[in-house]
C-alpha cells in the first residue's frame, strides 16, 4: 500500500539556518503529494503541494519538489524563523484511489531558537 | 478566517467507557473526516463522510467506532467501549469538494483510556 517515511525529528535549528526535511514516498499511480504544518496549538494547515513530477510547490519561503526519480518531496527553507517551529507532516493523495484520503508521515518536530 | 472546530481538546476516560469527540466542520464544507494519531506514530485515516453516510472507512474503523451528524453543524466520532490503544490525538478535517485537495484540520482532541 501506499507509505510515506520522513526525517525523524526532532530538529534543532539557529534562526537564519538552512532547513531540510526529507521525504519519500512508496505509492502506485501518480500520488499528488502535500506539506502540513501544524504550529503549537493549532491545527493541520496545508504549507504546499505539487500534483505531478517536477512540480515545485512553494510558500513562505518554504519549497519542495516531487521528484518522481527518487520518489522524494524534501521541504527546504533557506533561512528559518522562531515562528517556523512546528511540527510538519509529509503527505500523499494517490489518484488511484479516494480523492481524499491522505496518507501522512509520522512527522518531524522542528524548533528554531534565536 | 473559517476554521474547523474541535472539542474537548482533552479527555482521559477509563476503559470501556464510550467517548464523543465532537467536531464543527467549515459552514459551507460537503465532506468530513477523521483521522488520528497515536503518540509516536503516522496520522492515520479513519473515515471520511458525504451527504449523510460514510464514503470509505479504514481497517481500523471497525464496529467500536460510529460518526455521526446528528444537527448540520456538528460532526461527532463515537467510540464505544474504549480500549488502551485508543489512545491518541483525533483531528477532524473537511473539504468544500473532494477534488479540492485541501483538508482542512481542527486542532486536534487528545483521548487519553486509563
Amino acid at each position: 500500500g501506499d507509505s510515506v517515511t520522513q526525517m525523524e525529528g526532532p530538529v534543532t535549528l539557529s534562526e537564519e539556518a538552512f532547513l531540510t526535511i526529507n521525504c519519500t514516498y512508496t505509492a502506485t499511480g501518480y500520488p499528488s503529494l502535500f506539506w502540513y504544518v501544524q504550529y503549537p496549538g493549532e491545527g493541520l494547515q496545508l504549507l504546499l503541494k505539487a500534483t505531478k513530477a517536477d512540480d515545485k510547490g512553494s510558500n513562505k519561503g518554504f519549497e519542495a519538489t516531487y521528484r518522481k526519480e527518487t520518489t522524494s518531496f524534501h521541504l527546504e527553507k533557506g533561512s528559518v524563523q522562531v515562528s517556523d517551529s512546528a511540527v510538519y507532516f509529509c503527505a500523499l493523495r494517490n489518484s488511484g484511489g479516494s480523492n481524499y484520503k491522505l496518507t501522512f508521515g509520522k512527522g518531524t518536530l522542528l524548533t528554531v531558537n534565536p | 478566517e473559517p476554521e474547523v472546530t474541535q472539542t474537548p481538546s482533552h479527555q482521559v476516560t477509563q476503559m470501556g467507557q464510550e467517548v464523543i469527540l465532537r467536531c464543527v466542520p467549515i459552514s459551507n464544507h460537503l465532506y468530513f473526516y477523521w483521522y488520528r494519531q497515536i503518540l509516536g506514530q503516522k496520522v492515520e485515516f479513519l473515515v471520511s463522510f458525504y451527504n449523510n453516510e460514510i464514503s470509505e472507512k479504514s481497517e481500523i474503523f471497525d464496529d467500536q467506532f460510529s460518526v455521526e451528524r446528528p444537527d448540520g453543524s456538528n460532526f461527532t466520532l463515537k467510540i464505544r467501549s474504549t480500549k488502551l490503544e485508543d489512545s491518541a490525538m483525533y483531528f477532524c478535517a473537511s473539504s468544500e469538494w473532494e477534488e479540492a485537495g485541501e483538508l482542512f484540520f481542527g486542532e486536534g482532541s487528545r483521548l487519553t483510556v486509563l
